[in-house]
């Protein structure tokens, strides 16, 4: 199993524009998940999904976009690049949103916004 | 969410046992206590988790109140490796999302 993937691995935006991060799982997880990391701070939770065609709001979900086409995958959208999204950002997927399953996570996308 | 209570950094020297420390007064009776840890430059990692009992696995052990009212990672012997930020976190059996805290950032002495 490749487990949970994520690319690019880093990218540089301009203030505006629009770009898709990647995330996908081969691990057939149903709870899939994007958190951001800035640095020095923990991990906030920007939208999860808990089954294909289900996604919902985390802590911090305003300027991203996200869909569950298909278990396997959970692309997060930037909509219009703000330097305030600069961050570190990582996917996570889990076998079920219930039960005390563990969270396998991606290795990150870092991503400057200029 | 409940929430928990850790230090914000810890020191220890290298083959010594560490024990980091997690306050979680207001646990629920379904809540588990899960403990992750992130290496530098990395995405966290699963280390271990508990309800009630005592746990041990390959990587640490989960040492619980018996008031389940706090806990501590027992990390046997450190190694540089070891040296990460944990995290403890209260997650319920019914649905929830994981909510990291800022962690305890261990530093593992040579």
């Amino acid at each position: 199993n490749a487990g949970v993937t994520q690319t690019p691995k880093f990218q540089v935006l301009k203030t505006g524009q629009s770009m898709t991060l990647q995330c996908a799982q081969d691990m057939n997880h149903e709870y899939m998940s994007w958190y951001r990391q800035d640095p020095g701070m923990g991990l906030r939770l920007i939208h999860y999904s808990v089954g294909a065609g289900i996604t919902d709001q985390g802590e911090v979900p305003n300027g991203y976009n996200v869909s569950r086409s298909t278990t396997e995958d959970f692309p997060l959208r930037l909509l219009s690049a703000a330097p305030s999204q600069t961050s570190v950002y990582f996917c996570a997927s889990s076998y079920s949103f219930r039960g005390p399953y563990e969270q396998y996570f991606g290795p990150g996308t870092r991503l400057t916004v200029t | 969410d409940a929430k928990t209570t850790q230090p914000n950094s810890m020191e220890s020297n290298e083959e010594e046992p560490v024990h980091l420390p997690c306050n979680h007064s207001t646990i629920s009776g379904t809540d588990y206590i899960h403990w992750y840890r992130q290496l530098p430059s990395q995405g966290p990692e699963y280390v271990i988790h508990g309800l009630t009992s005592n746990v041990n696995n390959r990587m640490a052990s989960l040492a619980i109140a018996e008031d389940r009212k706090s806990s501590t990672l027992i990390l046997h012997r450190a190694t540089l490796r070891d040296a990460a930020v944990y995290y403890c976190i209260l997650r319920d059996n019914y649905g929830q999302n994981f909510v990291f805290g800022p962690g305890t950032r261990l530093s593992v002495l040579p």
